[in-house]
């Protein structure tokens, strides 16, 4: 069965670089999720869309900014990196008109490190 | 507000039964069980929907006391490939936004 695709898979920026991570949903899904794991912590939410538009939104910094497009894939852009941003970045579809749409999948993630 | 897991950390020997407990301040409408290994994603192991509702998959099943608003996984004679850290999160509402618990690391040994 497909699953959700992360690119890139690893990342390395330097401070104050911009990085783009893309997120390509299970086929069908239409809600992307954004979460950020810090080392040794637990996953945070950032932002949701719904159908293209934005649905929620969580502690998501100021520099950041994220939309899904009419494919559903989803990017999250990321500018003026610093140090703290450096965490796994998961990225998780469902499918809201589903039985089981309150079930996410979780794509592999992207890990990205500043330096 | 977080849930709250206990214990943080726990080392079983194979055949070993294990209970991780997840407790809200707010009132809980769906609880979601994950694991996760380290540096890969969170599998997703069940959902609970109702409050009292129990259910099982394979060895692992769960608890969902609504009223009390904790949520109890319960894993029977564990397996080395339990091991990992598991997080409940608590989701629901308008956008189902999962919160994730504070994490309990299980490591199985044989």
């Amino acid at each position: 069965a497909a699953g959700v695709i992360q690119s890139p898979r690893h990342l390395i920026k330097e401070k104050r670089e911009t990085a783009t991570l893309k997120c390509y949903p299970i086929p069908r899904h239409d809600t992307v999720y954004w979460y950020q794991q810090g080392p040794g912590q637990d996953p945070q939410f950032l932002i949701s869309f719904y159908e293209k538009m934005q649905s929620d939104k969580g502690s998501i910094p100021d520099r950041f900014s994220a939309q899904q497009f009419s494919d559903y894939h989803s990017e999250l852009n990321m500018s003026s990196l610093e140090l703290g941003d450096s965490a796994l970045y998961f990225c998780a579809s469902s499918f809201y008109l589903s039985p089981r749409a309150l079930e996410q999948f979780f794509g592999p993630g992207t890990r990205l490190t500043v330096l | 507000q977080q849930p709250v897991q206990s214990p943080q950390a726990v080392i079983l020997r194979e055949g070993e039964d294990a209970v991780i407990n997840c407790s809200s301040s707010k009132a809980l409408y769906s609880v979601h069980w994950y694991r996760q290994k380290h540096g890969e994603a969170p599998v997703f192991l069940m959902i609970l929907l109702k409050g009292g509702e129990q259910k099982g998959h394979e060895k692992i099943s769960a608890s969902f006391n609504e009223k009390k608003q904790q949520s109890s996984l319960y894993l029977t004679a564990s397996q080395l490939s339990y091991s990992g850290t598991y997080f409940c999160g608590t989701g629901g509402g308008a956008t189902n936004k999962l919160i994730f618990g504070t994490g309990t690391l299980l490591a199985v040994q044989p």
